[in-house]
This record gives C-alpha cells, structure tokens and sequence, in this order.
C-alpha cells in the first residue's frame, strides 16, 4: 500500500518567515509533485520532480522552491511566507519515470498552512 | 474561461437515488481523463480512469463526450459513504488540470 506522508498536518506561521514542508514516499515512486488547494479553485501545481536533484516548475511557482535530494523526499520551501500563501498544501507522487502523467497520483495528507 | 469546469453544487441526494454530474474542459486535444474523489479534510484518491469507450466499476459509471468536450460521473445506487467532493481531472499538455470539485451530499 502507497504511502506518502507530510511532516504537519497544521502550521502557523508570521509573515515573513521561512517554512518548510516536507513529503516522504515509501513506494519508490520516480514522481513527485506539490500542489496547494484553495476554495473555489482546483488543485494547483506548484511544482514537481521527476527524479533526484531534477525540478520543474508549475503553475503557481512564484515565492516557493522546492528540493530533492533523496528520491523518496520531495520538500517546499516557502523562502518568506506571505498572507497569500495561506492555503492547504498536497504532496503526491506517482510511479513511472518522465511524462507518466496518466499514472496514479498517490496524496499525503495534506498540511494546512496559515500565515499571520 | 477555466480549463476545466465543474458545477461545484452541493448536489443534496437521497440514499439510493442515482446520480450524475458533468465536467466540461476547454483544450480539445485533451488525451486523458480522471475523476478522484476527495473526502471532507482529507486528500484526493483515484476513483476512476475515463475511458473513450466508457467505463463502469461497479455503481460508478463514467462517460467521454469528445464533441461537446465533457466527462460525466453516474452513480446508481448512493449510499451515505458516497458523500465527498468529486474532482474531474484532465490531461494537459504536459500536466494534470484539476477542477476545483462537485460536492455530493447524501441524506439517509
């Protein structure tokens, strides 16, 4: 059975702050993907990794970076948390390498950030 | 005009009623498609892959409507533990695109 786990299932921060959030995957999967969820708005990605030390950005990659160092760890940095990065926050991974979009995504449990 | 789109309800149906709601995207060479199911507080989980031909997996039936540019969910049969936020899912270029959800709630 997949598991992906995040490091908090809730976090409070200050503006200005430097955050982050960790996800581990113990099914050796080749992909790995942040994205935050808001109401109203679909899942967004932030970014992903299709193997160690690779990144690509997202959609929404502004005011974020991301690190993988170990394949089964993909971790966000939030360099200065702002108000607006107030939102919950989804790590997945998925198993093939390269495009293996069509793929399963497989979710942690999410955290819920929320910046003062 | 969002790429994908969904009516995001809540759709209020009783126990053992059937019922269906659609998902519409805007990029026609769109290859894949995904409905995942996501609890209240909780994460999204696979519920079932579209397919051209249709697919069904037990009381879910799932629909591809390439003219009109839509997918549907069908659900016969509902039992209060079907109640969640069903999030349509579509292939991009070279990402997933992820609508934002329909609520389904199921009243005994």
């Amino acid at each position: 059975d997949v598991k992906v786990t995040q490091s908090s299932r809730y976090l409070v921060k200050r503006t200005g702050e430097k955050v982050f959030l960790e996800c581990v995957q113990d099914m050796d999967h080749e992909n790995m993907f942040w994205y935050r969820q808001d109401p109203g708005l679909g899942l967004r990605l932030i970014y992903f990794s299709y193997d160690v030390k690779m990144k690509e950005k997202g959609d929404i990659p502004e005011g974020y970076s991301v690190s993988r160092e170990k394949k089964e760890r993909f971790s966000l940095i939030l360099e200065s948390a702002s108000t607006n990065q107030t939102s919950m926050y989804l790590c997945a991974s998925s198993l093939y390498r390269g495009q293996g979009l069509e793929e399963t995504q497989y979710f942690g449990p999410g955290t819920r950030l929320l910046v003062l | 005009r969002k790429e994908v789109e969904q009516d995001p309800g809540p759709f209020n149906v009783p126990e053992g009623a059937t019922v269906a709601f659609n998902c519409t995207y805007s990029n026609s060479a769109s290859q894949s498609f995904f409905w995942y199911r996501q609890d209240c507080r909780k994460e999204p989980k696979l519920l079932m892959s579209v397919y051209s031909s249709g697919n069904e997996d037990g009381r879910f039936t799932a629909q591809l409507n390439r003219a009109s540019q839509y997918i549907s969910l069908l659900i016969r049969d509902s039992k209060l533990s079907d109640s969640a936020t069903y999030l349509c899912v579509v292939k991009g270029n070279y990402q997933l695109i992820w609508g934002a959800g329909t609520k389904l709630i199921i009243k005994p």
